[in-house]
């Protein structure tokens, strides 16, 4: 597709299950951003891959929280035992380089903990 | 690090008429850029405008505008002639160009635009 696609769009689950968020970016982007955005608040950084280079995960909140990006394609992001803070809009980014090159954001997945 | 602030949670502003949304934000750093984006309730972040700190004249596109004063740290944003599709949370960010994690973007907690027909 043209765009950055997240998958699901909505997750809603238990508090103490494991769950899987999907970000497919736009073909020939080599940067790749995960932001959580809680509710009425800016977007955090979670963590960045650029290619093979080791990621910048500088962001995760807990050991909960892991991702994995295979070259430049696909990357999921894994959040382990979720708690009821875990719930957010969970956005997707990526970009032609980094520096100057603007992020190209998905619609996000919004995460529901009950 | 970068801090950005945004004062105003909520503005409104009448259809065809301009609104300004401020931004100012708090770095040591000599070379970054600026951003707006737009979140509508789809969620996707749309960027508006940005600007390099390097510039004196400030950005335009279209109806939208900045007033960058760098010595103020203040990034405000123009909108001329609202439009109802202008309805959306605006989002400041900021972003470092040299040093490591010249990619991470800091953003502002938000203000909610409601353009009102």
């Amino acid at each position: 597709g043209a765009g950055v696609s997240q998958s699901p769009s909505n997750k809603v689950t238990e508090k103490g299950k494991d769950v899987e968020l999907r970000c497919d970016p736009i073909s020939g982007h080599t940067a790749l951003y995960w932001y959580r955005q809680r509710l009425g608040q800016g977007l955090e950084f979670l963590i960045y891959f650029q290619g093979n280079s080791a990621p910048d995960k500088s962001g995760l909140p807990s050991d909960r929280f892991s991702a994995e990006r295979t070259g430049e394609s696909v990357s999921t992001l894994t959040i382990q035992r979720t708690q009821q803070e875990d719930s957010a809009v969970y956005l997707c980014a990526s970009s032609f380089g980094t520096g100057n090159q603007p992020q190209h954001f998905g619609d996000g997945t919004r995460l529901s903990i009950l | 690090a970068q801090t950005v602030t945004q004062s105003q949670p909520e503005m409104s502003v009448q259809e065809a008429e301009t609104v300004t949304l401020s931004c100012t934000y708090d770095t040591s750093e000599n070379n970054y850029y600026l951003f707006w984006y737009k979140q509508p309730p789809s969620r996707q972040m749309i960027l508006v405008i940005r600007q390099e700190a390097y510039k004196q004249q400030n950005a335009t596109e279209n109806r939208f505008s900045v007033n960058f004063q760098k010595a103020a740290k203040s990034f405000s944003l123009k909108i001329s002639d609202s439009q109802l599709g202008d309805t959306a949370m605006y989002f400041c960010a900021f972003m470092k160009l040299s040093g490591g994690s010249n990619y991470k973007l800091t953003f502002g907690k938000g203000t909610l635009l409601t353009v009102n027909p």
